[in-house]
C-alpha cells in the first residue's frame, strides 16, 4: 500500500478564495482524521470520520471549514473563503479503530494564503 | 481546552545521552497514549505505546512510563542519537472518545554529535 495520500503537497491561495485539499486513507482503514499543524497549536483534530461518518467535527474552526467522505477511499476539506490565518500545515490520517491504534499521516498540505 | 499538554517545545541533549521527552493529561478517560516522530516535510510516524492498564512499555532504545495518578507519561531515548533529532509528539485516545486521536503541541529534540 502506498500509505495515506494528500493532494496537492502545497497550495498557495489568494485571500478569500476556494481552497479544497484532498485525502486518500490506506485501504481497508475505516477511521479518517483531518488535522492542522501551527506553530503555536500543534497539531489540532478538524474532524474525525469513522465508516465515512462524521463523528466529531468539533475542531472545526468555523463555517468556512468544511469536509466530506463520499466514500471509503477518498476525503476533501474544503475552506471557502480562505483567509490569510488558515496558512498552516493539514494532515490526513486514517487508521484501523481499535483500542490503541496507531494512525497513519500522509505528507500533509502545506496550504499559504496570501 | 489541551487535553494533552507537551511543556517543553525543545530539548537539547549530547549523543550517547537520555532523552527524556514529558507529557501531561487532564482526562482521566483515556485508554492508550501514544508517541509519534516526525520529520520536516514529513507526516508523524507512530513510534511507541502503552495501555492505560501498564506503566512501562519498551521498545528498543525507546521507553515509555506511565503515572496515571499524576496523568503523566514520559518518553525515554537511550542512547540518544543524532537520527533521532525530530519533533515528538504525544497523543491521547479512549473509547469514549470514539478513538479519535488529541495530540500535544510538540517537542522538539536536538541531539547533539
Amino acid at each position: 500500500d502506498a500509505g495515506v495520500i494528500q493532494s496537492p503537497r502545497h497550495e498557495v491561495t489568494e485571500m478569500g478564495q476556494e481552497v479544497t485539499l484532498r485525502c486518500k486513507p490506506i485501504s481497508g482503514h475505516n477511521s479518517l482524521f483531518w488535522y492542522r499543524q501551527t506553530m503555536m497549536r500543534g497539531l489540532e483534530l478538524l474532524i474525525y470520520f469513522n465508516n465515512n461518518v462524521p463523528i466529531d467535527d468539533s475542531g472545526m474552526p468555523e463555517d468556512r471549514f468544511s469536509a466530506k467522505m463520499p466514500n471509503a477511499s477518498f476525503s476533501t476539506l474544503k475552506i471557502q473563503p480562505s483567509e490569510p490565518r488558515d496558512s498552516a500545515v493539514y494532515f490526513c490520517a486514517s487508521s484501523w479503530e481499535r483500542e490503541g491504534g496507531e494512525a497513519f499521516f500522509g505528507q500533509g498540505t502545506r496550504l499559504t494564503v496570501v | 481546552d489541551q487535553q494533552v499538554k507537551q511543556n517543553s517545545p525543545s530539548l537539547s541533549v549530547q549523543e550517547g545521552r537520555i532523552s527524556i521527552l514529558n507529557c501531561d493529561y487532564t482526562n482521566s478517560m483515556f485508554d492508550y497514549f501514544l508517541w509519534y516522530k516526525k520529520y520536516p516535510a514529513e507526516g508523524p510516524t507512530f513510534l511507541i505505546s502503552i495501555s492505560s492498564i501498564k506503566d512501562k512499555n519498551e521498545d528498543g532504545r525507546f521507553t515509555v512510563f506511565l503515572n496515571k495518578s499524576a496523568k503523566h507519561l514520559s518518553l525515554h531515548i537511550v542512547p540518544s542519537q543524532p537520527g533521532d533529532s525530530a519533533v515528538y509528539f504525544c497523543a491521547a485516545s479512549g473509547r469514549t472518545g470514539g478513538f479519535k486521536t488529541i495530540f500535544g503541541a510538540g517537542t522538539r529534540l536536538f541531539v547533539k554529535a
